[in-house]
């Protein structure tokens, strides 16, 4: 069975530039997280899917961070304009069983974004 | 806010030494669940706990939940080199929302 997807494994920017990323999750999962970690810290929830529809997305910074889940399946993170502090680790999960606090959650490798 | 605080942030030890990573909250939890994660990697699952006082062991892993579902522990036997990485926990509540510790970074060495 095919893992979660994710790219770019890496990217730099310059601040004030913007950076997309993409992801595939495991087919038939139904629920979708973009994580945001910084180095040495625990991941922090950025925006969770149920198929196509947002649960969650109050930590979402949306003046700079969009996010969508066009048909259910991919996913892509927008950062537009990027600041330092957005430099971090961006990590897709998605996970089968819902809610999940129950279900175990599978993800990426991660996108690792540094913004000079 | 749910916040889940891990302790300690860093552990360095030799290897077959003994060692306890705490995770706790002043919130309850319905479910507790601790993840490692390697560098480059993204976190793998290694248990989930869902009853107060429940305890789960893995190899030589050992997991608690606290009876009042708020805390949590991990225990480590004769911890190997295999054994490095990053360890956080993660607390499941009503919602659909997983909310993921500060995590402790263990090194161990041969």
């Amino acid at each position: 069975e095919a893992g979660v997807a994710q790219s770019p494994r890496y990217k730099i920017i310059e601040k004030r530039q913007s950076v997309a990323f993409w992801c595939n999750p495991i087919s038939g999962h139904a629920t979708l997280y973009w994580y945001q970690q910084i180095l040495g810290q625990g991941p922090k929830l950025l925006i969770q899917f149920q198929n196509n529809g947002v649960v969650d997305d109050s930590q979402l910074p949306k003046d700079r961070f969009s996010a969508e889940r066009l048909k259910g399946v991919d996913s892509t993170l927008k950062i537009q304009p990027a600041k330092l502090e957005d430099s971090a680790v961006y990590l897709c999960a998605s996970s089968f069983r819902r809610p999940a606090n129950t279900g175990e959650l599978f993800f990426g490798e991660g996108s690792r974004l540094t913004v000079l | 806010t749910q916040l889940l605080e891990q302790s300690p942030q860093f552990l360095s030890i030799q290897e077959g030494e003994n060692l306890t990573v705490y995770c706790n909250s002043s919130s309850v939890f319905s479910s507790l669940q601790w993840y490692r994660q390697e560098p480059g990697e993204g976190p793998v699952l290694l248990v989930t706990v869902v009853t107060g006082g429940e305890v789960k062991k893995l190899k030589r892993l050992t997991f608690q939940f606290g009876d009042a579902r708020k805390d949590s522990s991990l225990h480590i036997t004769a911890a190997q080199p295999g054994d490095t990485g990053l360890y956080l926990c993660a607390g499941g509540g009503n919602t659909d929302k997983l909310i993921f510790g500060t995590g402790t970074r263990l090194q161990v060495f041969p």
